[in-house]
């Protein structure tokens, strides 16, 4: 079964700063397979990326995700307000059980 | 506009059973498979169970395997998450999910709803 590690647990940055996020999976995945959520305070969570790279329906293009096998990276450039929030990655394989990751939350600096 | 909003949680004891329903709208409910995922207060998600498009294809969570139970009305647009035996440690926010996929099972959570709230204390 799979295990997807995200890290870091917290990560504290500025409005305009990069921010990138890791989820390591602890065996190879393929990259069809992985997916990206942001969850803001008290609300339900929105499909960021898929397939590792794929941006939902509606999603801003400074949110991109990358990565391969084992790590994958969502990477949100020039941070909004907005993106303050908790994210979590997951696998999506050809079948359940679908596996999230503990969450990243980015905090404002 | 998609929508999908849950009901039944509540507060139940140890031991008790409870029956939350997901109502869908603005989409053809029968192309897509549908999940339930939960969020213990101040924790990360759980996927609970999916199912698919015609209801012949069922998987759980271990951690609710023998005790919960989804099934879909699609005459309806509804989904079911039939909760027995609950303990302690199901207290959670349980959402509703759309899978992604027409036609087929994505695994990729396309849309949720807002959350029903099931609380197990004595």
């Amino acid at each position: 079964e799979f295990v997807l590690t995200q890290s870091p647990g917290t990560l504290s940055l500025s409005p305009g700063e990069e921010a990138t996020l890791s989820c390591r999976v602890s065996q190879s995945l393929s990259s069809s397979y992985l997916a990206w959520y942001q969850q803001r305070p008290g609300q339900a969570p929105r499909l960021l990326i898929y397939a590792a790279s794929n941006r939902a329906t509606g999603i801003p293009d400074r949110f991109s995700g990358s990565g391969s096998g084992t790590d994958f990276t969502l990477t949100i450039s020039r941070l909004e307000p907005e993106d303050f929030a908790v994210y979590y990655c997951q696998q999506n394989g050809r079948s359940p059980p679908y596996t999230f990751g503990q969450g990243t939350k980015l905090e404002i600096k | 506009e998609v929508q999908l909003v849950e009901s039944g949680g509540g507060l139940v004891k140890p031991g008790g059973s409870l029956r939350l329903s997901c109502a869908a709208s603005g989409f053809t409910f029968n192309d897509h498979s549908m999940n339930w995922v939960r969020q213990a207060p101040g924790k990360g998600l759980e996927w609970v169970a999916s199912i698919s498009r015609s209801g012949s294809d069922i998987y759980y969570a271990d951690s609710v395997k023998g005790r919960f139970t989804i099934s879909r009305d699609n005459a309806e647009n509804s989904l079911y998450l039939q909760m027995n035996s609950l303990r302690a440690e199901d207290t959670a926010v349980y959402y509703c999910a759309r899978d992604l996929g027409m036609y087929y099972t994505s695994g990729r959570l396309g849309y949720w709803g807002q959350g029903s709230l099931v609380t197990v204390s004595s």
